[in-house]
């Protein structure tokens, strides 16, 4: 069966602080992506990464940044935490094909709940 | 801006009836569609991944087409059932090498 996970269903934080969010895939999928997912807006890219140590910004970048060293594993780091962060954050992986493709399905992970007061 | 539309945003429906719902998408250097479904405190997982025009797919009760020339896709639910219910996700990708784009998602309700 294969999975994607999230290190913490439910996040509580303070402002400044701090924040990793960690994503690990058993899949051996090259490309992995954090989205967040907010009320009336969808889903919305934050970063997305096709290769160990290579990332690409998303539609909203700001304030968050990532790290890829290890195939399976991409985390997501809020450098200091700010309210307006406050959100469900989805990861995904999905296998990049012989072309490098991101077309192919994307398999979710069960998202964080993160709330930072 | 690259956008992707969905419609209805919500809609209700009793057991048994069919329904449909509506992606749009820029019609210009299409490359694939995706769609996903989403059920409350569950991860979302894909439908179907479509690529040419004129794709048809079917899963179950559930079936898709894909017109890239007009830049549209319908999502057919036959007799809905309430385990159906769900925010079914539309999401675009227009070249290679490039993230989905999602839209904002039809959120359906059935009622036994």
């Amino acid at each position: 069966d294969v999975k994607v996970t999230q290190s913490s269903r439910y996040l509580v934080k303070r402002t400044g602080e701090k924040v990793f969010l960690e994503c690990v895939q058993d899949m051996d999928h090259e490309n992995m992506f954090w989205y967040r997912q907010d009320p009336g807006l969808g889903l919305r890219l934050i970063y997305f990464s096709y290769d160990v140590k290579m990332k690409e910004k998303g539609d909203i970048p700001e304030g968050y940044s990532v790290s890829r060293e290890k195939k399976e594993r991409f985390s997501l780091i809020l450098e200091s935490a700010s309210t307006n962060q406050t959100s469900m954050y989805l990861c995904a992986s999905s296998w990049a094909g012989t072309s490098g493709a991101t077309y192919n399905e994307q398999f979710f992970g069960p998202g964080t709940r993160l709330t930072v007061l | 801006i690259l956008n992707v539309e969905q419609s209805p945003q919500s809609l209700h429906v009793q057991e048994g009836d069919s329904t449909n719902f509506t992606c749009s998408f820029p019609s210009s250097n299409f490359y694939a569609l995706h769609w996903y479904r989403w059920e409350t405190a569950k991860s979302p997982e894909a439908l179907f991944v479509m690529t040419l025009n004129g794709d048809e797919k079917k899963k179950g009760r559930i079936s898709a087409t894909l017109n890239t020339k007009e830049g549209y896709s319908y999502l057919y639910i036959k007799g809905s059932q309430p385990e159906d219910s769900a925010t079914y996700l539309c999401a675009y990708n227009n070249q290679a090498g490039t993230a989905l784009i999602f839209g904002k998602g039809t959120t359906l309700s059935v009622s036994s």
